[in-house]
């Protein structure tokens, strides 16, 4: 099973609003992302988890706050967004997050579709 | 730092046919891994095939293979025997083994298969 859950599918908000991602796994993976992805664009990595600690920040704007509370757990806090920051919200697991063993292969889940107004 | 080039934005291929998705990479770094993923237009991004630096022969899963030549630093996708629900966007990735090990994406490749 490899499976990744995310919800919700779809999220409208206003620049005002606070509202969280949530993201969910129970294949026993240690190692959890947040990536942001754009139309026709690749997803860009935002956050990286491992083993419950913040391990990657990629300079991300400070309304976007990452939290992880548990190793099946994993949340993104949205609070004071910009219209620029609508865009398709990428989970991911893997197993630990190092090693060679296929790569640590990141799972993704299904997305979340924010629209800032 | 390590870099994708997917230099097909758009590829067509006739239902039945076999496709290939053209990947280069760059890094100084000998021990990587490599990905292909699966982007339907729901989004969600889907895990096909996975190549190591040092693995000695091509990955293969299903109908999908991975022609990995490493002096050339190519690691293309061959879809044999192409489906209608192979139509999607395709990303080529790579990570390093150690230090930050985050995906590197390419720009991508979007596949249309016509019946």
């Amino acid at each position: 099973d490899t499976e990744v859950t995310q919800t919700p599918k779809h999220l409208v908000m206003g620049m005002t609003n606070k509202k969280s991602l949530k993201c969910e796994q129970h294949m026993g993976h240690r190692a959890m992302y947040w990536y942001k992805q754009k139309a026709k664009k690749p997803p860009e990595l935002m956050f990286v988890y491992s083993y419950e600690k913040l391990s990657i920040n990629e300079s991300v704007p400070s309304r976007f706050s990452p939290e992880c509370p548990n190793s099946s757990l994993l949340n993104l806090h949205l609070h004071a967004l910009q219209p620029e920051d609508s865009a398709l919200y990428l989970c991911a697991s893997s197993q630990r997050g190092y090693g060679r063993e296929r790569g640590d292969t990141q799972y993704f889940g299904p997305g979340t579709r924010l629209t800032v107004l | 730092a390590q870099k994708i080039t997917q230099t097909q934005p758009g590829m067509f291929v006739q239902e039945k046919e076999a496709v290939t998705l053209d990947c280069t990479y760059d890094t100084s770094d000998p021990s990587y891994g490599l990905f292909w993923y699966k982007q339907p237009s729901s989004g969600e991004m889907i895990f096909l095939i996975y190549q190591g630096s040092y693995d000695q022969q091509n990955a293969t899963e299903g109908r999908y293979s991975l022609n990995f030549q490493k002096a050339r630093k190519s690691a293309n996708l061959v879809i044999s025997a192409s489906q209608l629900g192979d139509s999607a966007m395709y990303f080529c990735a790579m990570r390093l083994d150690t230090g930050r090990r985050a995906l590197t994406f390419g720009s991508g490749t979007r596949l249309q298969v016509q019946p």
